[in-house]
């Protein structure tokens, strides 16, 4: 069965930590995102990357990087967290643009909050 | 402003009936349009793809339709039954953007199946 996996389901972290956010799938997708979902907000993308070591800022790239060093895995960092990112956090991959009928498949989602 | 907008109120209906979920927006030419289902705490789940010259798509009990003169997208369940109650979610690809199918997502409609 296909996957996307993200490391933790839950994250407690303090307000001025780095935050890593992990995500691994094995589908050979080349293109690989991160949302975030907030009650009333709908999925906001933070950042995408359509191929190793490249990537591109979405709708709301502030305070967060993302790091993509091998075509599976792609990272999401919260250089300095804050309160008002306290969300879930969703990572999805796709194959490009045109390929037949194919969606986004996500992960579970993590839900982090910073106290 | 570009938008989409599906109804913020949940949809509750008998089973047996056909629910029908409505997406539109605004200042939007999408090139194609996705439906995904999402159960509480789970990440959203790819179901349906159509395309700009496509008018309607069928999957099983699952049909989608797609007006691009009136800019909106109706989603139908056939036969509902209470494991199909769940956050239905639209989302669209704004234009072709090469590698990297970026989706923009409506912030979803709830539905409930009642016995």
């Amino acid at each position: 069965d296909v996957k996307v996996t993200q490391s933790s389901r839950y994250l407690v972290k303090r307000t001025g930590e780095k935050v890593f956010l992990e995500c691994v799938q094995d589908m050979d997708h080349e293109n690989m995102f991160w949302y975030r979902q907030d009650p009333g907000l709908g999925l906001r993308l933070i950042y995408f990357s359509y191929d190793v070591k490249m990537k591109e800022k979405g709708d709301i790239p502030e305070g967060y990087s993302v790091s993509r060093e091998k075509k599976e895995r792609f990272s999401l960092i919260l250089e300095s967290a804050s309160t008002n990112q306290t969300s879930m956090y969703l990572c999805a991959s796709s194959l490009p643009t045109g390929n037949k009928d194919y969606g986004y498949t996500f992960g579970s989602g993590t839900r982090l909050t910073v106290v | 402003s570009q938008k989409i907008e599906q109804n913020s109120e949940a949809l509750n209906i008998q089973e047996g009936k056909t629910a029908t979920l409505t997406c539109n927006y605004t200042n939007y030419s999408p090139a194609y349009l996705q439906w995904y289902r999402q159960d509480p705490g789970r990440g959203p789940v790819f179901l349906l793809l159509i395309r700009e010259n496509e008018k309607e798509k069928r999957k099983e009990r699952l049909k989608v339709t797609f007006d691009t003169t009136l800019k909106q997208s109706l989603f139908h369940i056939t036969a509902s039954q209470p494991a199909d109650s769940a956050t239905y979610l639209c989302a669209l690809v704004p234009v072709f953007t090469g590698g990297g199918n970026k989706l923009t997502f409506g912030t979803g409609t709830q539905l409930k199946v009642e016995l």
